[in-house]
């Protein structure tokens, strides 16, 4: 599986787009790009998948470069209860159903008042 | 509709009891995992099932770790004797597996071994 690599933390401020970018130099040709969030006492939640360019949907948007050597998630306008820890994760689908994911330490953003 | 819930959400154990942890995946996810997250890291898997079938258990750490899924629904892992080491949050995982790629997580069973 490949290694990612994502800032151990990041502060922001309510209303500021927070861009939170992973390095997964090993990836394979098959794997897609995943990004998890993580509130505290809860189990990690889904954000948002791709494989490559760009993908929004109502929460974030994900850019991946042509080389997809890295990725960044997007987060629009964050408020205080975005403040959590968010994982970069890669692997192989759409059998993803049958296959554990691999996280990493996480980002952990500090949205501030 | 109802999420993946865990039972207990809290448990405190002496060392070298056995435990009992319960996960109640959502209705019709074929997929359950198990992960177990030490304070401040990434879940880590333990084990995985399709349907009752355990298909993966390589991340269990020793053989006091235990995980069934009888019929297919209901999983429990259960801890043997347990050390101070086993304290962690093990949190509950099931997909849909028909093309899915969606892991649905409840909110965890915090362990503490004193």
């Amino acid at each position: 599986l490949a290694k990612t690599t994502q800032p151990i933390s990041m502060d922001s401020y309510e209303g500021q787009e927070v861009n939170i970018t992973c390095s997964h130099n090993n990836i394979a040709t098959n794997d897609y790009i995943t990004w998890y969030q993580q509130f505290p006492s809860q189990g990690p939640r889904f954000i948002i998948q791709g494989y490559k360019t760009k993908v929004t949907n109502e929460v974030a948007s994900l850019f991946i470069p042509a080389d997809r050597k890295s990725s960044t998630l997007s987060l629009p306008r964050v408020s205080l209860s975005d403040t959590a820890v968010y994982y970069c994760l890669v692997g192989a689908i759409p059998d993803t159903g049958r296959r554990a994911l691999t996280f990493g330490s996480g980002t952990r953003l500090q949205v501030q008042p | 509709g109802a999420g993946v819930s865990q039972s207990p959400r809290y448990k405190v154990a002496k060392r070298g009891q056995d435990v009992a942890l319960r996960c109640d995946p959502i209705s019709g996810h074929v997929s359950l995992f198990w992960y177990q997250q030490a304070l401040g890291q990434g879940p880590e898997f333990l084990t995985y099932f399709q349907n009752e079938a355990q298909l993966d258990k390589s991340g269990l750490p020793s053989d006091r770790f235990f995980a069934e899924r009888p019929e297919g629904s209901v999983s429990t892992l259960k801890i043997q004797r347990t050390q101070q080491e086993d304290s962690a949050v093990y949190l509950c995982a099931s997909s849909y597996s028909g093309g899915g790629s969606e892991q649905f997580f409840g909110p965890g069973t915090r362990l503490t071994v004193l």
